[in-house]
């Protein structure tokens, strides 16, 4: 079975403070993932990497940046977090590039930005 | 741009009976494939079904099978027999053509099976 983790399931960090989100996926998928879900929006693309060290923009990119520095592990980073980062954040990966392909979630992390 | 729609916020249907979830997208591509994700209250997120948009067959998992209506743009989800496991979020999502994969993703449903 394919196993997407992060790193925290809940988080509560201070407004200002730089945070990190790590993700890491056990199967050498291609592509990885973060997304955004808040109620009544659904999930919105943040930002993804379909290589080591290359990384593409997503629907809402401001206020976040990515790394992918190892295949299985991909960070996303709030280098100032504010109130309207409150969010629930979901990794996810694909085996290989496509539209075909199936998308395996992580169990996403809660965070809390006071 | 391309959307997808969801239109019923929330469900709810009785234990062993058949719910069916609307889904619409927009899209000008004539390649792209569609997916039903399913989000229980542990949420994590999990593949219920997918759709390529030039199959004219309608899939079908074991209980989940989706009507598939390329000219209306329409992806419904039907659950047969439903379950008490059942319950969740359930998520509508395309993949547009000639992207890598990044799925564009509807507000979601909130069923609740009752029993």
């Amino acid at each position: 079975d394919v196993k997407v983790t992060q790193s925290s399931r809940y988080l509560v960090k201070r407004t200002g403070e730089k945070v990190f989100l790590e993700c890491v996926q056990d199967m050498d998928h291609e592509n990885m993932f973060w997304y955004r879900q808040d109620p009544g929006l659904g999930l919105r693309l943040i930002y993804f990497s379909y290589d080591v060290k290359m990384k593409e923009k997503g629907d809402i990119p401001e206020g976040y940046s990515v790394s992918r520095e190892k295949k299985e592990r991909f960070s996303l980073i709030l280098e100032s977090a504010s109130t309207n980062q409150t969010s629930m954040y979901l990794c996810a990966s694909t085996l290989l590039q496509g539209v075909q392909e199936t998308q395996y979630f992580g169990p996403g992390t809660r965070l809390l930005v006071l | 741009a391309q959307t997808v729609t969801q239109s019923q916020p929330e469900m709810s249907v009785q234990e062993a009976e058949t719910v069916t979830l609307s889904c619409t997208y927009d899209t000008s591509e004539s390649n792209y494939y569609l997916f039903w994700y399913k989000q229980p209250p542990s949420r994590q997120m999990i593949l219920v079904i997918r759709q390529e948009a030039y199959k004219q067959q309608n899939a079908t998992e074991n209980r989940f099978s989706v009507n598939f209506q390329k000219a209306a743009k329409s992806f419904s989800l039907k659950i047969s027999d439903s379950q008490l496991g059942d319950t969740a979020m359930y998520f509508c999502a395309f993949t547009p053509g000639g992207s890598q994969g990044n799925l564009i993703f509807g507000k979601g449903t909130k069923l609740s099976v009752k029993p």
